[in-house]
C-alpha cells in the first residue's frame, strides 16, 4: 500500500473488554513497530517485529498486552481486560531496514477510549 | 538508555517570524537523531534526520536542525514560519548500534502555533 494503514481509527470500549488493533505496514517493509501516545507518558515504544526473529516485547506495559504478526505482514495488537489507563492513541510504524538507518513510517493511529 | 528533553511544550509565534524548537538528549552511546511532525489527527511524519556527516541537516520545507555533540542538542529552526507549520513536533533518538538500535525514544513534543 501507499502507507501504513491502521484500523479502526477510533475505538470506544468498556472497561474489562478485549480489543484488537490492526496494522498493515508498507509493502516490503520487514520491520514493524507499535508505539503508544498518551497525554501523561508521551510516545512510548511497545513492541518490535523484524522478519522471522522473535519480537522485542520489552515495552509492553503488562501481560494484558500482546501482539502478533502473521506472515511477516499484518500485525494485531491485542489488549485484554482493558483499563481506563489504556486509553491512548496506538501508533504503528514500519521500516525497510534495521536500526536508525531504517526510517520509520507511521500510520495515523487508533484512538482507544476505555469508558 | 536514552532520553530526550524538549524544553518547551508550547511555542506560539507570529507568521513569517523565525522559530527555534529545542531538543536535548542524553545517551551513553552514539545516536541517530530525528524530528517528526504530527499534524492534527494524523500520524507522525519524518521531518529530518541526522545519521552522520554534516551536522546541519535540512528538510524540503525550510526547516533545519544542527547536531551539537558537545551540547547534546538537536534544535530545530526555521527562519520564517507559515500558518501551515502549525503542528506538534517531536524530537527522537535511537542508538546508532547495539541493543535497541531500532527503538525510537521520543521527547514529549512541542506544539507550534503560528499566529496570523
Amino acid at each position: 500500500g501507499a502507507g501504513v494503514s491502521q484500523s479502526p481509527s477510533n475505538k470506544v470500549t468498556e472497561k474489562g473488554k478485549d480489543v484488537e488493533l490492526r496494522c498493515d505496514p508498507i509493502s516490503g517493509h520487514t520491520a514493524l513497530y507499535w508505539y503508544r501516545q498518551s497525554l501523561g507518558q508521551g510516545l512510548e515504544f511497545l513492541i518490535y517485529f523484524q522478519g522471522n526473529s522473535a519480537p522485542d516485547k520489552s515495552g509492553l506495559p503488562s501481560d494484558r498486552f500482546s501482539a502478533e504478526r502473521t506472515g511477516g505482514s499484518v500485525s494485531t495488537l491485542t489488549i485484554q481486560r482493558t483499563q481506563q489507563e489504556d486509553s491512548a492513541v496506538y501508533l504503528c510504524a514500519s521500516s525497510l531496514a534495521l536500526g536508525g538507518l531504517g526510517i520509520q513510517y507511521f500510520g495515523a493511529g487508533t484512538r482507544l477510549s476505555v469508558l | 538508555a536514552q532520553s530526550v528533553t524538549q524544553l518547551d511544550s508550547q511555542v506560539p509565534v507570529f507568521e513569517e517570524a523565525p522559530v527555534e524548537l529545542r531538543c536535548n538528549y542524553s545517551s551513553s552511546v552514539s545516536v541517530y537523531l530525528f524530528w517528526y511532525v504530527q499534524y492534527p489527527n494524523q500520524g507522525l511524519q519524518l521531518l529530518l534526520k541526522y545519521l552522520s556527516g554534516s551536522t546541519l541537516v535540512e528538510s524540503i520545507n525550510g526547516f533545519e536542525a544542527e547536531f551539537n555533540k558537545s551540547q547534546t542538542s538537536f534544535h530545530l529552526r526555521k527562519p520564517s514560519v507559515h500558518i501551515s507549520d502549525t503542528a506538534e513536533y517531536f524530537c527522537a533518538v535511537t542508538p546508532g548500534s547495539g541493543a535497541g538500535s531500532y527503538q525510537l525514544t521520543f521527547g514529549k513534543g512541542t506544539k507550534l502555533s503560528v499566529i496570523p
